[in-house]
């Protein structure tokens, strides 16, 4: 079956360091990928999406490229800051609303100033 | 604001007996998912439902089935329970946007089973 697996965290940063955030998933298909960032008492957001191979998602200075030789999906970012602290989850999902999604199990990012 | 209800918050049961879990999504969530969560291990994601109707099945047991209901919020029903079914059962609600894109995604706190 299709599955995300994430690096384990938590990962801790100075504020402006570089990040990346390591995302592999096996999949039977060609499913669509995302990043979802869920900040302390809240809900899981859509941070970007990737629909097909070499596409790159961005948003807020993060992004991921899907890689399907390496069925990847890294989040990287140049420079954190401390409100980028969160946890952040890798996800699939194949078109069509009644297809379900698979989640990662997050990976807790702790930015330091 | 309001979050992703599960009751009960515990349970114990003996094996054999039968278990509900019910699970409250957020107001406008159409998408449910049920998980299940052994101790130390990953989710495993069991069954899901997108606007009443099953959506998809993971591994879940012949013994468990699930629902939907009109006002969207979902039971998973356990029965001939067994020591190995012990676990954090969470649920996740979804809403969909766009090309199916789910926009936002909130977690329960979950319903730990001890079957003893």
């Amino acid at each position: 079956g299709d599955s995300v697996t994430q690096m384990e965290g938590p990962v801790t940063l100075s504020e402006e360091a570089f990040l990346t955030i390591n995302c592999t998933y096996t999949a039977t298909g060609y499913p669509s990928l995302f990043w979802y960032v869920q900040y302390p008492g809240e809900g899981l957001q859509l941070l970007l999406k990737a629909t097909k191979a070499d596409d790159k998602g961005s948003n807020k200075g993060f992004e991921a490229t899907y890689r399907k030789e390496t069925t990847s999906f890294h989040l990287e970012k140049g420079s954190v800051q401390v409100s980028d602290s969160a946890v952040y989850f890798c996800a699939l999902k194949y078109s069509g609303g009644y297809q379900k999604v698979t989640f990662g199990t997050g990976t807790k990012l702790q930015v330091i100033p | 604001a309001a979050g992703v209800i599960q009751s009960p918050r515990h349970l114990i049961k003996e094996k054999r007996e039968t278990a509900t879990l019910k699970c409250y999504p957020i107001p406008r969530h159409d998408t449910v998912y049920w998980y299940q969560q052994g101790p130390g291990q990953d989710p495993q994601f069991l069954i899901s439902f997108y606007e009443k109707m099953q959506s998809d099945k993971g591994s879940i047991p012949d013994r468990f089935s699930a629902q939907q209901f009109s006002d969207y919020h979902s039971e998973l029903n356990m029965s001939s329970l067994e020591l190995g079914d012990s676990a954090l059962y969470f649920c996740a609600s979804l809403t969909l946007g766009e090309f199916s894109i789910p926009q936002e995604a909130f977690f329960g706190q979950g319903t730990r089973l001890t079957v003893v």
